[in-house]
C-alpha cells in the first residue's frame, strides 16, 4: 500500500524558512514524480511545485517560484520542500502527492499524504 | 497561466439525485483534466483522470466527459458518501485546479 508521510511543518515568523519532507513508501519511488499541493485553512487546493522521477525536472507555481525549492533523494524515497521568506499566505496544509503515470511528470495526483500544516505568522 | 472556473460553487441534492458540475477552461487543454473529490477533514481524492477515465476502484456512478475547454461531471445516482466538495484540475500547462464545488444534502 502507498504511503506518504509528511513532516516538518510547524509555526514560523514572516520572512522565516521551514523544510517539509514526505517519506515514500509502498511503491518504485524512483519511477513516479512527485508535487506538494496546498490548501488554506477553509480554501480551495493550490498545486505548488512538482518534480520529475529522476529530479532532473522541477516546476514552480508564480506564486512561491525563487522562494521554494523541491528536490528528492530517491536512495532514500524522500521528497523535500525548502520554503524562505515565508509569508501569511503560504498559511496551509501542504499535501505531498505522487503522480500517476511511471516516469511522466503528467499531474494527475493519485496519492495523497495526510498533509503537514504550515502558519505563517 | 490557464484558469479554471467551476459552476455551480455549491448544490444541495438528496440522496438518489442525479449531480453535475461543470468545469471551464480558459484556454483549450484537450482532455488533460482531472477529477478530484475531498471529505471534510480528508485529503482529496482522484476520481477521473484523462476527463473521461475511471480511476481504479472508483465507483462507476462517477462519470466525467468533455475536451477542449468544457467540462462535466457527473454523480449518477447520489449515494450519502457522496457529499463532499469536488475539484477540477488541469494538466495541460502546468497544474491548476478549479475552485471546487460543495455538495451539500439537501
Amino acid at each position: 500500500e502507498v504511503h506518504l508521510l509528511e513532516s516538518g511543518g510547524g509555526l514560523v515568523q514572516p520572512g522565516g524558512s521551514l523544510r517539509l519532507s514526505c517519506a515514500a513508501s509502498g511503491f518504485s519511488f524512483s519511477d513516479y514524480a512527485m508535487a506538494w499541493v496546498r490548501q488554506a485553512p477553509g480554501k480551495g487546493l493550490e498545486w505548488v511545485s512538482a518534480i520529475g522521477y529522476s529530479g532532473d525536472e522541477t516546476y514552480y507555481a508564480d506564486s512561491v517560484k525563487g522562494r521554494f525549492t523541491i528536490s528528492r533523494d530517491n536512495s532514500k524515497n524522500t521528497v523535500s520542500l525548502q520554503m524562505i521568506n515565508l509569508r501569511a499566505d503560504d498559511t496551509a496544509r501542504y499535501y505531498c502527492v505522487k503522480d500517476l503515470y511511471v516516469r511522466l511528470t503528467r499531474g494527475s495526483f493519485d496519492r495523497w499524504g495526510q498533509g503537514s500544516l504550515v502558519t505563517v505568522s | 497561466d490557464i484558469q479554471m472556473t467551476q459552476s455551480p460553487s455549491s448544490l444541495s441534492a438528496a440522496v438518489g439525485d442525479r449531480v453535475t458540475i461543470t468545469c471551464q477552461a480558459s484556454q483549450d487543454i484537450r482532455i488533460h483534466l482531472n477529477w478530484y473529490q475531498q471529505k471534510l477533514g480528508q485529503a482529496p481524492k482522484l476520481l477521473i483522470y484523462d476527463a473521461s477515465k475511471l480511476e481504479t476502484g472508483v465507483p462507476s456512478r462517477f462519470s466525467g466527459s468533455g475536451s477542449g475547454t468544457h467540462f462535466t461531471f457527473t454523480i449518477s445516482t447520489l449515494h450519502p458518501e457522496d457529499f463532499a466538495t469536488y475539484y477540477c484540475q488541469q494538466y495541460d500547462r502546468l497544474f491548476t485546479f478549479g475552485p471546487g464545488t460543495k455538495v451539500e444534502i439537501k
